[in-house]
Parts: structure tokens; C-alpha cells; sequence
């Protein structure tokens, strides 16, 4: 079985370009993660779906950030404009959630270069 | 919110030995899972095993095992016979039974010395 898929795995850009990362998750899993990894930070929860609707985004830094999920099988997580401080490896993660741990089940990450 | 504490940024371990990671957590709950992840320097996030807090067996997966202590909140990992491939960062994270949202502590970067 196919895991979670993310693209690209590394995007270079330079400070005000838009960014637009992809998730692809496992199929069935009714939730959908996006986490951000950084040294100074550690990994850091952006935004999560519940059968494709935001329940929190309480993470996501400010209003650059734009996550959606606009059906079961794709979410995107866009940053306009991008911003050195934003360089970091950006990971997606999905879960099934019914009455077990509902673990999660990472993709490859994809590491974001701010020039 | 609940909170993960590693206390332990790095650790060694010699080829073939025992090695015990530690993670604390803070919650009210009485009913939920821990987790500890492996990320090597390939990065993804790999889940080594799993705990749930109303079994008061300790999990085990191969070499790896758990010490669950729930009264004090303590969920260490012990990898036993270590291997070069054991190197890695390792997560200890947290979720509630009833909530959506993982709690993850900051890490313990394990070496193993051949």
C-alpha cells in the first residue's frame, strides 16, 4: 500500500514567491496533519482536517499560510508570500480514527528553501 | 493542553547494548495513547510502537519495549541490542481518546557507536 505522498520533497524559491506544497494521504484515513520541523522549533502542529474540514489551524504563523483539503484524497498547503523564516521541512501526516490509537502515518516531508 | 517532556537531548549507546529513552507527560485523562516515533536523517517519521494507558502491560515490539508508568506519568522506550540503524531522532508523543491532536515532546537524538 501506498503511504502518504508529499511533492516536491525540496522547493528552492526566493522571499515573495508563492509556495504551494502537496499531500496525497493514505487512502481511507479520515484525518490529515500538516506539520512544520525546524531546529529551533522542533515540529510544530500548522493545521488539521477531520473528513476533509479545518478543525484547527491554530498553528499556522499568520495569514501567508492557506491550508486546504478539498476532498479525501489531496490537501495543499500554499505560503503567499514566502519569507526566509519560513524555510523548514514541512510534513503531512494522515490518521484513521475509530475507536483505536489512530496512529500516525507520516510522508517524506518537504524541505522548504526561503532565499 | 497536555505537554511531553524528553529530558534527554542526545544519547549514545554502543553497538549491541541497552539503551533507555525517557519522556514524561502531563494530563488529566485517564484514558489515552502514547507513541514513540523514529525519524532518521532520512527524515521520515517511522512509528516504533504504541501504548495504550488502560492496558498496564508494557508494549513490546522485537527490541523494543516500553516501561509504562502511569501514576507517574513516565512512558520510557529501551531498545535493546542496538543497532547502527537504531540511530536516529526519537519522538515520544501523546493523544487523548477522545481528542484529534498529538502532542509530540522535543526529541531524543540517539548515536550508536559501533
Amino acid at each position: 500500500d501506498a503511504g502518504v505522498i508529499q511533492s516536491p520533497r525540496h522547493e528552492v524559491t526566493e522571499m515573495g514567491q508563492e509556495v504551494t506544497l502537496r499531500c496525497k494521504p493514505i487512502s481511507g484515513h479520515n484525518s490529515l496533519f500538516w506539520y512544520r520541523q525546524t531546529m529551533m522549533r522542533g515540529l510544530e502542529l500548522l493545521i488539521y482536517f477531520n473528513n476533509n474540514v479545518p478543525i484547527d489551524d491554530s498553528g499556522m504563523p499568520e495569514d501567508r499560510f492557506s491550508a486546504k483539503m478539498p476532498n479525501a484524497s489531496f490537501s495543499t498547503l500554499k505560503i503567499q508570500p514566502s519569507e526566509p523564516r519560513d524555510s523548514a521541512v514541512y510534513f503531512c501526516a494522515s490518521s484513521f480514527r475509530r475507536g483505536g490509537s489512530g496512529e500516525l502515518f507520516f510522508g517524506e516531508g518537504s524541505r522548504l528553501t526561503v532565499l | 493542553a497536555q505537554t511531553v517532556t524528553q529530558s534527554q537531548p542526545e544519547m549514545s549507546v554502543q553497538e549491541a547494548e541497552t539503551v533507555t529513552l525517557s519522556c514524561t507527560y502531563d494530563t488529566s485523562e485517564s484514558d489515552y495513547y502514547l507513541f514513540w516515533y523514529k525519524q532518521p536523517p532520512s527524515r521520515q517519521m517511522i512509528l516504533v510502537i504504541r501504548q495504550e494507558a488502560y492496558k498496564q502491560q508494557n508494549a513490546t515490539e522485537n527490541r523494543f519495549s516500553v516501561n509504562f508508568q502511569k501514576a507517574a506519568k513516565s512512558f520510557s522506550l529501551k531498545i535493546s541490542d542496538s543497532q547502527l540503524g537504531d540511530a536516529a531522532m526519537y519522538f515520544c508523543a501523546y493523544r487523548s481518546v477522545t481528542g484529534n491532536q498529538f502532542y509530540f515532546g522535543t526529541g531524543t537524538s540517539l548515536t550508536v557507536i559501533p
